[in-house]
């Protein structure tokens, strides 16, 4: 299996303040296809998961350009340049290249 | 607008079949590209992948649950069904359903249900 490995597990953050968020695999997240298999996912206090980014770095519909993804093979990065208290939550990052699809363990982010 | 609506009951007995339906709505559950998911969630842990699954075509279930897993869809009662044998304490867990858009664009879970708590008991 490929292992997701997040750091760091716990982010205070200041609002205002950018905000970063590592996502290391025991694998290339990257396909033949140029593709990197990789997602974010954040699940706010008391919801379900939402998609961010997909494919290392393309947001998903209705996220706001403050969020970015980067990175490519087993390496990547979510970016969050100016954090609002509405982005307190647990982050995931997920690979979808081989099955089993798994996830990181998560990156609580909660306000200072 | 899309709905996921996880239903199933709360509570299973050990070694009991968990039988889980997620009712689609506001989209066609054949739709071309279109997988869906289950994901888990054991309390205060994080997200478990358990299959994918797509309309007339493939179906992807994850090794560590295969044995015991069997995941269907009913286009023409727009649900997708999880069943899960001989349960014990560690399936204990949040259900959630999710659609998948996958064939050309790989967007992921791009839009998830609320989840049903299942606990396993004796």
């Amino acid at each position: 299996d490929i292992v997701m490995t997040q750091s760091p597990l716990s982010l205070p953050v200041t609002p205002g303040e950018p905000a970063s968020i590592s996502c290391r695999s025991s694998q290339s997240l990257l396909h033949r296809s140029g593709h990197n298999f990789l997602y974010w996912y954040l699940q706010k206090p008391g919801q379900s998961p939402q998609l961010l980014i997909y494919l290392g770095s393309n947001r998903a519909s209705g996220v706001p350009d403050r969020f970015s993804g980067s990175g490519s093979g087993t390496d990547f990065t979510l970016k969050i340049s100016r954090v609002e208290a509405e982005d307190v939550g647990i982050y995931y990052c997920m690979q979808g290249l081989q099955v089993p699809w798994t996830f990181g363990q998560g990156t609580k982010v909660e306000i200072k | 607008q899309l709905q996921l609506q996880e239903s199933g009951p709360g509570l299973v007995k050990t070694l009991d079949t968990l039988s889980l339906i997620c009712s689609v709505s506001g989209d066609s559950i054949g739709s071309s590209g279109h997988y869906w998911g289950w994901i888990r969630q054991p309390p205060d842990r994080g997200l478990e992948w358990i299959a994918n699954i797509k309309y007339g075509g493939n179906t992807f279930y994850n090794p560590s649950l295969r044995s015991r897993l069997t995941v269907s869809v009913d286009a023409s009662k727009r649900q997708v069904s999880l069943k899960l044998s001989s349960v014990t304490a560690t399936d204990t867990a949040i259900y959630y359903c999710a659609r998948l858009p996958w064939d050309t664009d790989y967007r992921g879970f791009d839009f998830w249900g609320r989840g049903t708590l299942v606990t396993v008991s004796s």
